[in-house]
């Protein structure tokens, strides 16, 4: 069964700081990664999302990372602001077989906090 | 506009009764879900429709029952609510499953927050 960790649990930062996020997976047969960010009260926002043939994707100031053969992913926030100061989520799509056709495995987040 | 949407936001309800979360999306996406996020924040799949067609159905007590009357909606009624069904839950829909899909974001709804007292 697919497990997902998130490393740190908790983070928080000065504004201004480049900062890494990490995520592992336990089974590398995924077919893609995607980082997500929840607001308090609020749903979840898709940020990146990684096939699993490419190695990275960029959106602005994140940068995501995917080495399906170790099972990790990383997300890289540069300049970091009050205003990225959200949980993140990683979670990931496993390779169809048969039950797990279609779901996400999520991990518990990195809750981050940029004070100014 | 909103791509997906649920309602009711919040709702607070005693053990027993028997209570329905409603969903949406505008998004013309084929597959649709319902995720639960327990009170330590941990996010799980309960079920997945793909044109009407339930394709994941969790381990989840069969008070839980989904329903999707067309490829838009995703219902989920809850029979004889109990303490631990509180919690915050999530539709989200995609387009398509599978290798063909496996590039698709997945879109979450805002959440509706499940209070059982």
């Amino acid at each position: 069964k697919q497990e997902v960790t998130q490393i740190p649990a908790a983070l928080s930062v000065p504004e201004g700081e480049n900062l890494v996020l990490n995520c592992s997976f336990t089974d590398s047969a995924i077919y893609n990664l995607q980082w997500f960010r929840q607001d308090p009260g609020k749903g979840l926002t898709s940020l990146l999302l990684i096939q699993s043939s490419q190695r990275e994707q960029t959106s602005g100031r994140l940068n995501a990372s995917l080495d399906k053969s170790s099972g990790r992913s990383t997300l890289y926030i540069a300049a970091s602001q009050p205003g990225d100061s959200a949980t993140y989520l990683c979670a990931v799509r496993p390779a169809n077989r048969g039950s797990t056709l279609g779901r996400l495995y999520f991990g518990r987040g990195t809750q981050l906090t940029v004070w100014p | 506009d909103t791509a997906v949407s649920q309602t009711p936001k919040y709702l607070v309800t005693q053990m027993g009764n028997d209570k329905s979360i409603k969903c949406e999306q505008n998004l013309g996406h084929d597959t649709m879900y319902w995720y639960k996020q327990d009170s330590k924040k941990f996010l799980k799949i309960m079920f997945s429709y793909n044109n009407k067609e339930l394709i994941i159905n969790e381990t989840v007590p069969n008070r839980f029952s989904p329903k999707s009357p067309d490829k838009a909606h995703l219902n989920l009624h809850i029979n004889s609510l109990e303490l631990g069904d509180s919690a915050v839950y999530f539709c989200a829909s995609s387009q398509g499953q599978g290798p063909r899909a496996s590039g698709n974001t997945i879109y979450f709804g805002e959440g509706s927050w499940l209070t059982v007292v």
